[in-house]
């Protein structure tokens, strides 16, 4: 597609509940990035997708989080047990890979805004 | 490790005065360098790049950026704040091969009429 698709783009969850929130990159894009932005923060690197080598997992904040990519296209960032401290934006970004990123920059989407009550 | 430091958490300016939004970075290579904005509700929109060309980058809406390495930093400027450009502002850089972007803590911009 034209952009980067993130669905959906609201959530509200109770404590506990599992959420999914999923990402459709822009297509030929080999790199996929998670990131969050709770309130009053800055955002917080969770985790990046280059095309069929191991994901960078190192900001995943705890084993609750977890993050796959099918077929090196669409990403699920799965939340588990959800907590409130949880409720932040998650941002999903999606750019050619190494070099070209920086040639030709980052997409960012519009963001999950997620709610835990 | 790579990171940016936004000076000023909040810049508010009037309307038609010029706008200088400040970031310093700290990187142990030659970074590349981004600024990005976000409107409410919206996602996040870059505005220009650095990336070891020239020093002095032009981005959108009127907006540049020069690039220090003396004093290391990597400052938003444009010459007329226009009330659309009421955001938050990211000083963001690149790690060593792109593998993620470090985001700075925001400057959020308010234009008084």
């Amino acid at each position: 597609g034209a952009g980067v698709s993130q669905s959906p783009s609201n959530k509200v969850t109770e404590k506990g509940k599992d959420v999914e929130l999923r990402c459709d990159p822009i297509s030929g894009h080999t790199a996929l990035y998670w990131y969050r932005q709770s309130l009053g923060q800055g955002l917080e690197f969770l985790i990046y997708f280059q095309g069929n080598s191991a994901p960078d997992k190192s900001g995943l904040p705890s084993d609750r989080f977890s993050a796959e990519r099918t077929g090196g296209s669409v990403s699920t960032l799965t939340i588990q047990r959800t907590q409130q401290e949880d409720s932040a934006v998650y941002l999903c970004a999606s750019s050619l890979a190494g070099g070209q990123a920086l040639a030709y920059g980052y997409t960012f989407g519009s963001g999950t805004r997620l709610t835990v009550v | 490790a790579q990171s940016v430091t936004q000076l000023d958490s909040h810049v508010s300016v009037s309307e038609g005065t010029p706008v200088l939004l400040r970031c310093n970075y700290s990187s142990s290579y030659s970074p590349s360098l981004f600024w990005y904005v976000q409107h409410p509700n919206k996602g996040l929109q870059l505005l220009l790049k650095y990336t070891s060309a020239a020093t002095l980058v032009k981005g959108i809406n009127g907006f540049e950026a020069e690039f220090k390495k003396s004093e290391t930093s990597f400052h938003l400027t444009k010459p007329s704040a226009h009330m659309s450009d009421a955001a938050e502002y990211f000083c963001v850089v690149s790690t060593q091969g792109a593998q993620k972007l470090v985001f700075g803590q925001g400057t959020r911009l308010t234009i008084n009429p």
